[in-house]
């Protein structure tokens, strides 16, 4: 069946400028994951929604970021007023509830100039 | 919270030789460990997991053996092929905390023809 999709899988943006990527979910998986990933270096969690639960913010390194899941489903992670250092791939992962397995998408490969 | 690290950060082997990658964790309430494989330009894709009331896990040429009192966790490798060249990351969750997913910061594996 179809993975998890993301988009766009390149984004360029110029500083300060705000910018919205996309996640669609595995259909079914009630847990979504952003993570950040930076050159050479792990994934950093920066947000975890499951249903309809309050998402776990806790890893957002910022308040120029957010992220809303609508319908359960598709998901969008926002930053704003963007900065050089913002630079990375953004991963997203979806879990089917009562297990742990996490399924990613290719990510989004953002560049700030 | 959780911290895990992860050695090597590279390794180099021969075709046909085994590869070990191995990583330790802090929190002894995690019970769910993954590995995944990322390729480049890729996300990562579960190769294999185990959950802590087992100490080991094997699916073909790859394994997984836990150490719960040592708090650390093995990916074995057998028969490296080339295709096997990739990025490795191993995790820890416990379920809790949101299942929040702790990664290490990887291990890049090259098999030489």
């Amino acid at each position: 069946g179809a993975g998890v999709s993301q988009s766009p899988s390149n984004k360029v943006t110029e500083k300060g400028k705000d910018v919205e990527l996309r996640c669609d979910p595995i259909s079914g998986h009630t847990a979504l994951y952003w993570y950040r990933q930076s050159l050479g270096q792990g994934l950093e969690f920066l947000i975890y929604f499951q249903g309809n639960s309050a998402p776990d913010k806790s890893g957002l390194p910022s308040d120029r970021f957010s992220a809303e899941r609508t319908g359960g489903s598709v998901s969008t992670l926002t930053i704003q007023r963007t900065q050089q250092e913002d630079s990375a791939v953004y991963l997203c992962a979806s879990s089917p509830l009562a297990t742990y397995e996490q399924y990613f998408g290719p990510g989004t490969r953002l560049t700030v100039t | 919270g959780e911290n895990v690290e992860q050695h090597p950060s590279t390794l180099s082997v021969q075709e046909g030789d085994s590869a070990v990658i191995k990583c330790t964790y802090s929190d002894s309430a995690s019970n769910y460990f993954p590995w995944y494989k990322q390729e480049l330009g890729k996300g990562p894709q579960l190769i294999i997991d185990i959950r802590s009331n087992v100490g080991e896990k094997k699916d073909q040429r790859i394994a997984v053996t836990l150490n719960k009192t040592a708090k650390h966790f093995s990916l074995h490798i057998t028969e490296t092929q080339p295709e096997d060249s990739a990025v490795y990351f191993c995790a820890a969750s416990n379920g809790l905390s949101g299942n929040q997913f702790y990664f290490g910061t990887g291990t890049s594996l090259t098999v030489i023809p």
